[in-house]
């Protein structure tokens, strides 16, 4: 199974909303709650920050926030910041044989 | 503190065998899968398997099926990771990840938190 698709880049100016999609199919993101985001600075390893489509871990900033609607997850930053520029990954659980399947991932660039 | 820390950079020429570990800490290794990814310089991640630590069942993308094992020492929480044959192509930061478990049988995909990366440099 290919990637789930993201955008390569979103951009935005500082304190406003970005909203990043994870695309998929009815295999994924479609029939199961099991997605998760990462964030990941450059020369970092990710980190999570949403979990089961909109669940949020403790200690992670409540300036994000995760949804889906029918094979599309999304992840929105609202209240842009500067510290949050870095790479945002999603990743499903799929029932093909590949079990889970990173989005090919997307740059936050804070104007 | 959960923590999972990795073993340092290595360098190694085609054809070479390789074994890096994934050292678990601050939690019950057995009650969680442990999961790898890859990610070959300025690319994106990818999912590379899972083992589960209290019977070492595995599950591997089929990408790195027959390439790569994925193992586990439960009597010292490490996760190994390890080549029989290197390629050049698989130059690329390796993370592992404690990994969620199922729910209603589908498993969790989370992965948190992550081990700091081990750069594998495979060059003749």
């Amino acid at each position: 199974q290919s990637a789930l698709t993201q955008p390569a880049s979103v951009s935005g100016s500082p304190g406003q909303s970005i909203t990043i999609s994870c695309s998929g199919t009815n295999s994924d993101i479609g029939i199961y709650n099991s997605v998760s985001w990462y964030q990941q600075h450059p020369a970092q390893a990710p980190q999570l920050i949403i979990y089961d489509v909109s669940h949020r871990p403790s200690g992670v900033s409540n300036r994000f926030s995760g949804s889906k609607s029918g094979n599309t997850a999304s992840l929105t930053i609202s209240g842009l910041q500067a510290e949050d520029e870095a790479d945002y990954y999603c990743i499903s659980y799929t029932n093909t044989g590949t079990l889970e399947v990173f989005g090919t991932g997307t740059k936050v660039t804070v104007l | 503190e959960v923590q999972l820390v990795q073993s340092g950079a290595d360098m190694k020429k085609p054809g070479e065998s390789l074994r890096i570990s994934c050292k678990a800490s601050g939690y019950t290794f057995t009650n969680y899968w442990i999961t790898w990814v890859r990610q070959m310089p300025g690319k994106g991640l990818e999912w590379m398997g899972r083992i589960d630590p209290s019977d070492s069942y595995t599950n591997y993308s089929p990408s790195f099926q027959g390439h790569v094992t994925i193992s586990v020492d439960k009597s010292i929480t490490t996760a190994y990771l390890q080549w029989s044959s290197l390629k050049a192509s698989d130059t690329a930061t390796y993370y592992c990840a404690r990994h969620g478990v199922e729910v209603a049988g589908v498993p969790s995909v989370w992965f948190d938190p992550w081990g700091q990366g081990t750069l594998v440099t495979v060059s003749s």
